[in-house]
Formats: structure tokens, C-alpha cells, sequence
């Protein structure tokens, strides 16, 4: 069974830039999550999806922070414009269903905001 | 604001002893907990989970929970260098919430 695949792993941009991540999750699994990880601290949950609706984005930036997941698979996270504070690892998860107590992570996409 | 609380470390121990990784949580209503794993600059690992009160064995991993005393831990018995990562603890009320993660504890084993 193929993991949650995540694009690019890695990406520098400046500051004021925009930038986009991709991610494919476990085929079947309703429930998506992204997670910003900063280095030293444990996953923060950005935004959770079930399907292609919103369950929960209230640690969103949302000024600046904007996430789809349009046809209930496939899930973008979208930065604009980016913070020197945004710099940090990107992570997606996917469970079976938003009742599933088991996440798996996609390898990450770290971002480093110059 | 739910919190887990987990100490930063870095814990170290010798190959071949027990490690002790700890962890407390501020939300009585949390009904599942987790352990992952993560190695430096790779994604978390999920390596334990355990629901009810009392301890959780598999394989040289013990999870022990205490909801009473909103005390989660984990035991690794015969510890490797290959077990060297951060424990991150996470923690889950039922339904549609998300899990919520400690800062982890970085784990060395001295072989």
C-alpha cells in the first residue's frame, strides 16, 4: 500500500513570495490533515479536512494560509505571502475516516522562508 | 487550550537498559493516545497507541496510561542505538478532533 506522497520535500523562497505544497494521501482515506512542525517542537494542526469539506481550521492563518482539497483526494496548502516565521516542515496525514485514531504521515516538505 | 506536556530531554541511556519517556495532557475529555517516533528529518512514526487504563505491551514497548492522573508513558525495554529519536506524545478526544502533539523528547541511546 503507497504512503502519503507528499511535493517537493524541499523549497527556499524569499520573503513575500508565495508557495504551494501538494499531497496525495492513502487511496480511501477520507480524513486529511496538514501539521506545520518548527524545528524543536512537536506537529501543530493547520487545517483537517473530511472529503473535500473543512472539519476544522482554526489554527489557520488564515491572512495568509489557504488549503483545498476539491475533489475529496488530492489536498494543496497554499502561502501568501510568506513569513520568515513560516519556515518549517510541512506535513500531511491521512486516516480512514475522521472516527480513525491512526495517522499516517507523508515525509514532509520542508521550507525555509529567506 | 489543550496542552501535552513532555519533556524535552535529551534523555540518555545505556544500550541494553530501559528508557522511561513521559508525558501529561491538560484535557480530561482525551480518549486516545499515541506514541510516535520520529528520526531527525524524517516524518512521525506511529509505533504504540493505547485507550484505557493500564499498560499496553508490544514487543519492547510498553505504553502506560493513568486517565485518573492524565498520565501517559512509554517503556522500551533493551534499548538500541537504532531507538535514538524523538518521542512525540499525542493525544485525541473521540470524534472528529484532531490529534494534538507534545514538543517530543529526544531519546539517545549510549551504545
Amino acid at each position: 500500500e503507497a504512503g502519503v506522497a507528499q511535493s517537493p520535500r524541499y523549497k527556499i523562497i524569499e520573503k513575500r513570495q508565495s508557495v504551494a505544497f501538494w499531497c496525495n494521501p492513502i487511496s480511501g482515506h477520507a480524513t486529511l490533515y496538514w501539521y506545520q512542525q518548527i524545528l524543536g517542537q512537536g506537529p501543530k494542526l493547520l487545517i483537517q479536512f473530511q472529503n473535500n469539506g473543512v472539519v476544522d481550521d482554526s489554527q489557520l492563518p488564515k491572512d495568509r494560509f489557504s488549503a483545498e482539497r476539491l475533489k475529496g483526494v488530492d489536498s494543496t496548502l497554499k502561502i501568501q505571502p510568506a513569513k520568515l516565521e513560516d519556515s518549517a516542515v510541512y506535513l500531511c496525514a491521512s486516516s480512514l475516516s475522521i472516527r480513525d485514531t491512526e495517522a499516517f504521515f507523508g515525509q514532509g516538505t520542508r521550507l525555509t522562508v529567506v | 487550550q489543550k496542552e501535552v506536556e513532555q519533556n524535552s530531554g535529551p534523555l540518555s541511556v545505556p544500550e541494553g537498559a530501559i528508557a522511561s519517556l513521559n508525558c501529561t495532557y491538560s484535557d480530561r475529555g482525551s480518549q486516545s493516545f499515541f506514541w510516535y517516533r520520529q528520526y531527525s528529518g524524517k516524518s512521525p512514526e506511529l509505533i504504540m497507541s493505547i485507550y484505557s487504563n493500564g499498560d499496553k505491551e508490544d514487543g519492547r514497548f510498553t505504553a502506560q496510561l493513568n486517565k485518573a492522573s492524565q498520565y501517559v508513558s512509554l517503556l522500551i525495554r533493551d534499548s538500541q542505538p537504532s531507538d535514538s529519536a524523538t518521542y512525540l506524545c499525542a493525544v485525541r478526544e473521540e470524534g472528529n478532533t484532531p490529534l494534538v502533539f507534545g514538543k517530543g523528547t529526544r531519546l539517545s541511546v549510549i551504545a
